[in-house]
């Protein structure tokens, strides 16, 4: 069965600063990956997702993550953390035998503050 | 493009009523919608899949009588919540399949009291 493990469930970073996020999933073959930013009382934007190809993913707001198939990853980083980036963030594997947009499984999440 | 609506966005009811929550793809057709359910600081859970002219899936552990899911239209999912209690109270957030991956509404936030 798949499943994802977001280990850190809280991180504080200031303004300005460089920011990783980690996930490591479990699915026995090759994944589908999604990062998702979720603000307060919110529903879920995608931010960007890993179906082939170019394991270092761009996605929206400045993102980016790299699969790294050896170590079961897809870290989330951006280079300069802004306020706004302040959320909760998800990442999901999804099934590549249905096409990636069946069901999902998520992490629990890690919550971001960014100090100013 | 790609944009889910869910409505209403806040609800508060009376333990033992029923309470329907929509969701609608605004300009795209979804032949399948998933129902999650969100605990406060929780993972999103799935709880059902919701496909177009038939039945819901159902995920282990969900009651289906409890809450019923209709998906009469490309563009429209609907679930009730039958019988609530105060233990249903949670954020439930849809999200509408299309080519390029799910895309998820707003959410609901359902308070029973």
């Amino acid at each position: 069965a798949q499943s994802v493990t977001q280990p850190d469930i809280h991180i504080t970073v200031s303004e300005g600063a460089s920011l990783e996020l980690r996930c490591n999933y479990s699915y026995g073959a090759t994944p589908y990956l999604f990062w998702y930013v979720q603000s307060p009382g919110q529903g879920l934007q995608l931010l960007l997702k890993y179906f082939s190809g170019d394991t270092l993913v761009q996605g929206i707001k400045g993102f980016e993550a790299e699969f790294k198939r050896s170590q079961s990853s897809f870290n989330l980083r951006k280079p300069s953390v802004h306020w706004s980036d302040a959320a909760e963030y998800f990442c999901a594997v999804g099934d590549s035998t249905q096409g990636g947009s069946e069901k999902l499984v998520f992490g629990k999440g890690t919550k971001l503050t960014v100090n100013p | 493009g790609a944009v889910v609506s869910q409505h209403p966005s806040r609800v508060i009811c009376k333990s033992g009523t029923s309470v329907k929550i929509e969701c609608r793809s605004l300009d795209f057709q979804a032949t399948t919608m998933f129902w999650y359910r969100q605990f406060p600081k929780q993972s999103l859970m799935l709880m059902a899949t919701s496909n177009e002219g038939s039945k819901a899936t159902y995920e282990q552990g969900v009651e289906k009588d409890k809450f019923l899911i209709n998906h009469a239209s490309l563009t429209l999912s609907t679930l009730t919540v039958t019988s609530a209690h105060p233990e249903d109270s949670s954020f439930y957030i849809c999200s509408a399949r299309a080519q390029a991956g799910q895309y998820f509404g707003p959410g609901t936030r359902l308070t029973v009291t």
